[in-house]
């Protein structure tokens, strides 16, 4: 059974950091894509960054490019995502997610319970 | 970014009702959309990838259509456990761009 658990959210000052993981298990990790998507309170979901199975590329939304920094240790099954310089507008639920590959293009099929980060003096 | 427009943004509907959800793509996307059903308090779920690919596990009251810019999510007959509300996202090009959200709700 495919399982994502994410840890290290919680409360933040406004230009502080957060390093977000996600412990992936019940599939070979390493074979595939993988994202961030998040979702403020009671608002839509926002894609945020994604890998490539290898960890060699990345790919951010414009509103975190720069601060945001998406990684991936396939020894350990874990995705990460860096957050810094952190505003009140990056408050939100991450969900850490398994990338879907068909026919050159990605989706995402399996997601975490999410992750709640507030940024807030 | 391509930008993805919903229609509508709610409904209201009875079980066994035919419900039909509309997706709109700023420019064409060849098929590369999903659609996501979400419950409150809960992650999204993947229903439907590429456009018209029922995802494992799905109900085939489900399906979608569409290619290009305009996509079509329809449930052939609302069930209880339907009332959520639905995304679609455009998985073509980075930024990958999902739709503001179609809540469906009991009538």
């Amino acid at each position: 059974e495919v399982q994502l658990v994410e840890s290290g959210g919680g409360l933040v000052q406004p230009g502080g950091s957060l390093r977000l993981s996600c412990a992936a298990s019940g599939f070979t990790f390493s074979n595939y894509a993988m994202s961030w998507v998040r979702q403020a309170p009671g608002k839509g979901l926002e894609w945020v960054s994604a890998t490539g199975a290898s960890g060699t590329s990345a790919y951010y939304a414009d509103s975190v490019k720069g601060r945001f920094t998406i990684s991936r240790d396939n020894s350990k099954n874990t995705l990460f995502l860096q957050m810094n310089s952190l505003g009140a507008e990056d408050t939100a639920f991450y969900y850490c997610t398994k990338d879907l590959y068909s026919s050159g293009a990605y989706y995402f099929d399996y997601w975490g319970q999410g992750a709640l980060v507030t940024v807030s003096s | 970014a391509i930008q993805m427009t919903q229609s509508p943004s709610s409904l209201s509907a009875s079980v066994g009702d035919r419900v039909t959800i509309t997706c709109r793509a700023s420019q064409a996307i060849r098929n590369d959309l999903g659609w996501y059903q979400q419950k409150p308090g809960k992650a999204p779920k993947l229903l439907i990838y590429a456009a018209s690919t029922l995802q494992s596990g799905v109900p085939s009251r489900f399906s979608g259509s569409g290619s290009g810019t305009d996509f079509t999510l329809t449930i052939s007959s609302l069930q209880p456990e339907d009332f959520a509300t639905y995304y679609c996202q455009q998985n073509y090009v980075y930024p990958r761009t999902f739709g503001h959200g179609t809540k469906v709700d009991i009538k």
